[in-house]
C-alpha cells in the first residue's frame, strides 16, 4: 500500500498569515493516464471531511482562492496564503492512484496562534 | 442536493455484529461506486471498503477482509456494510462517501453513524 507521511502533524498560525503543509508518498502517484491523483481534505471540529483540491492543484467549487496545492510524483504541498479563523481543523491528503486501498495521510492539525 | 445518510451504527460487544446503511439522493445512484471510511475517535481517516455501481467485485482494506461485507440495492438507493466479528480496533464513526479523485466537484460524504465495541 501506498504510506503518506505529512507535515507538520501541528500548525499554530497566526490570522493573516501563510500556512503550508507537506505531503509526501512512499511511491510516485503519477497514473497510466498521466493524471496524478492526490487530493486535500480538511475537517473542521465536528464535521465531516470535505475536499479542497483535487489532482494536485485543482479548486473544488466555493473553495476560496488562498487554498492552492501543488507538486509533482512524490512530493505536495498544500498551501493557505493568508490564515482565516475558519480554517481551523485537520488537514489530510490522499492519494487516489494506486487503488484499492485509498490512502491518507496522518492529518495536520491547523489552529490559530 | 446530493445527500448520503448513514444509519446503523450503535453499541456492540466484541465479536458481534451491526449493519450499516447509507442512504443516497440527488444524483443517478447507480452510475456510482460508493466507499465506505471510518475515523477512529480522535485519529485519521481510514477507508475501509468500496462497492462499483453495479456491484461487482468489491473492495475491503485487509484488517476487514473476512470480516465485513459491503453490498448495495439499486432500487432503494442504498449501500449496506454488514460487520461481523468485530473488534475494539473497529470502533470508529464510518462514513459512506461518493469519491472520484480525478473530476470536478463529485466528491461526497456523509455525516457519518458511530459504531462502538466494547463489553
Amino acid at each position: 500500500d501506498v504510506v503518506m507521511t505529512q507535515s507538520p502533524l501541528s500548525l499554530p498560525v497566526t490570522l493573516g498569515q501563510p500556512a503550508s503543509i507537506s505531503c509526501r508518498s512512499s511511491q510516485s502517484l503519477v497514473y497510466r493516464d498521466g493524471n496524478t491523483y492526490l487530493n486535500w481534505y480538511q475537517q473542521r471540529p465536528g464535521q465531516s471531511p470535505r475536499r479542497l483540491i483535487y489532482k494536485v492543484s485543482n479548486r473544488d467549487s466555493g473553495v476560496p482562492d488562498r487554498f492552492s496545492g501543488s507538486g509533482s510524483g512524490t512530493d505536495f504541498t498544500l498551501k493557505i496564503s493568508r490564515v482565516e479563523a475558519e480554517d481551523v481543523g485537520v488537514y489530510y491528503c490522499m492519494q487516489g492512484t494506486h487503488w484499492p486501498p485509498y490512502t491518507f495521510g496522518q492529518g495536520t492539525k491547523l489552529e490559530i496562534k | 442536493q446530493v445527500q448520503l445518510v448513514e444509519s446503523g451504527g450503535g453499541v456492540v460487544q466484541p465479536g458481534g455484529s451491526l449493519r450499516l446503511s447509507c442512504a443516497a439522493s440527488g444524483f443517478i445512484f447507480s452510475n456510482y461506486g460508493i466507499h465506505w471510511v471510518r475515523q477512529a475517535p480522535g485519529k485519521g481517516l481510514e477507508w475501509v471498503a468500496f462497492i462499483h455501481d453495479d456491484g461487482r467485485d468489491p473492495y475491503y482494506v485487509d484488517s476487514a477482509k473476512g470480516r465485513f461485507t459491503i453490498s448495495r440495492d439499486n432500487s432503494k438507493n442504498t449501500v449496506y456494510l454488514q460487520m461481523n466479528s468485530l473488534r475494539p480496533e473497529d470502533m470508529a464513526m464510518y462514513y459512506c462517501a461518493n469519491l472520484r479523485p480525478g473530476e470536478h466537484d463529485i466528491d461526497y460524504w456523509g455525516q457519518g453513524t458511530l459504531v462502538t465495541v466494547s463489553s
